[in-house]
């Protein structure tokens, strides 16, 4: 079946650094792909997401480009925030069905 | 302002107990789910409505139980057959199933005592 594979956490960066969230899939056919986020709290919510491949997402200062010939969907941000610390998942939809990866932890240091 | 209201926010239950947890949304979204999140796991997929009156069982549906009488309402019902309830449990909606965004709840933290 359909599944979704991300980076082991935590991730602790110090404020301003460069993030990269791995995050690979395994699917048949032209799965949809998602990055939510979940601060301390609360539900999950949609941070970005590409439907087709080379399509990249992006919000907040947070990217992620659809790769299809390596069945990839990194989140990318250039500068992190304090604010940005929470959990990211990232997930894929296919063939009625949504797969969430496991989640990534990342805390950012002032 | 539109979302997804679930409660109670903690609920401690002794063995044996049921425990119904609650989910309206205000969105006017016809699909409704439940998921289940243990630390270090994704989300795993409990039950999904995409109307009212129909459900259907997802990956992980033995112990639980739901029902759709309403659009705007998906309570879950935690059963006593449920081996290992402790968990918390997020609710979401989208439009319609399909491939759009799910909009989640806060959710509700179970506890078994």
């Amino acid at each position: 079946g359909d599944s979704v594979t991300q980076m082991e956490g935590p991730v602790t960066l110090s404020e301003e650094a460069f993030l990269t969230i791995n995050c690979t899939y395994t699917a048949t056919g032209y799965p949809s792909l998602f990055w939510y986020v979940q601060y301390p709290g609360e539900g999950l919510q949609l941070l970005l997401k590409a439907t087709k491949a080379d399509d990249k997402g992006s919000n907040k200062g947070f990217e992620a480009t659809y790769r299809k010939e390596t069945t990839s969907f990194h989140l990318e941000k250039g500068s992190v925030q304090v604010s940005d610390s929470a959990v990211y998942f990232c997930a894929l939809y296919n063939n009625n069905d949504m797969r969430f990866g496991a989640g990534t932890r990342l805390t950012v240091k002032p | 302002d539109g979302g997804i209201t679930q409660s109670p926010k903690y609920l401690f239950r002794k063995e044996g107990q049921n425990v119904t947890l609650s989910c309206e949304q205000n969105l006017n979204h016809d699909a409704m789910y439940w998921y289940r999140q243990d630390p270090g796991q994704g989300l795993r997929l409990i039950y999904y409505s995409q109307i009212v009156n129909d459900f259907q069982k997802g990956d992980i549906a033995e112990g639980y139980s739901v029902s759709r009488e309403k659009k705007e309402s998906f309570p879950l019902t935690v059963t006593s057959a449920q081996k290992n309830p402790t968990a918390f449990y997020l609710c979401a909606s989208s439009i319609k199933l399909g491939p759009g965004e799910l909009f989640f709840g806060e959710g509700s933290r179970l506890t078994v005592l």
